[in-house]
């Protein structure tokens, strides 16, 4: 069965700190991962996308990085701001549907406190 | 930022009663889908569309109903709402030349049946 598995579920951390956020997956095939950020009671929103010969990418801010071999991916969120608070999503697609297939992970809800 | 839009946001409404939850996007995309989220989980896919008069049952059973008669609009609707279809549903499209497989969702209407 495929599965995106995250972690920590929750973090909260002081605005202006770092934190990485964690992404384990057992898609195959793989085709790309993406981190979304999904603010409550929005949709999500895409953050950055790699293939498996990426394994950094940076947005700002966000820096994700994946190991297509071990199937992990981290999303780094550098100088935390207030507006950085939101569910981060991490989902992965397989190569082997015309559908464009998304497995998506339950998320992590970061909270950050002033 | 996404051109889809999503109409009600919000919706309160008795069991039993019809309901029709409207999805449009004016990037002239051909695939789209509907979500289904609730707190702290993952999406799960209820329907999706290649195109106009193509419409699928995606991963998770679901007793809402969808049409494409255009392009730019997918609509579901719930012939009888129960309480367990109270939830935050979620539209999305992804343009066919779009090598990346970026979905692009709407911001979500939020459901409860009472």
């Amino acid at each position: 069965k495929n599965q995106v598995e995250q972690s920590p579920q929750s973090l909260i951390i002081l605005e202006g700190k770092n934190c990485t956020l964690q992404c384990n997956y057992t898609v195959s095939p793989f085709s790309n991962l993406r981190w979304y950020k999904q603010d409550t009671g929005r949709g999500p929103v895409s953050l950055t996308i790699m293939t498996f010969s990426e394994n950094t990418k940076s947005n700002g801010r966000y820096t994700a990085t994946l190991d297509a071999d071990t199937k992990q991916s981290s999303l780094h969120i550098t100088a935390s701001q207030l507006s950085d608070s939101a569910s981060y999503i991490c989902v992965v697609s397989d190569r082997g549907s015309t559908l464009g297939r998304l497995y998506f992970g339950r998320g992590t809800q970061l909270t950050v406190w002033p | 930022e996404a051109d889809i839009y999503q109409t009600p946001r919000y919706l309160v409404i008795g069991t039993g009663k019809k309901i029709t939850l409207e999805c449009s996007q004016t990037m002239g995309h051909d695939k789209m889908y509907w979500y289904q989220q609730d707190p702290g989980m993952e999406l799960h896919l209820i329907h999706y569309s290649y195109g106009v008069n193509s419409t699928e049952k995606g991963d998770l059973s679901s007793e809402s109903t969808v049409s494409r008669i255009r392009t730019e609009h997918f609509p579901l609707t719930l012939e009888s709402a129960r309480p367990s279809h109270t939830s935050q549903y979620l539209c999305a499209s992804r343009g066919l030349a779009d090598y990346q497989e970026t979905q692009y969702f709407g911001p979500g209407t939020r459901l409860l049946v009472l």
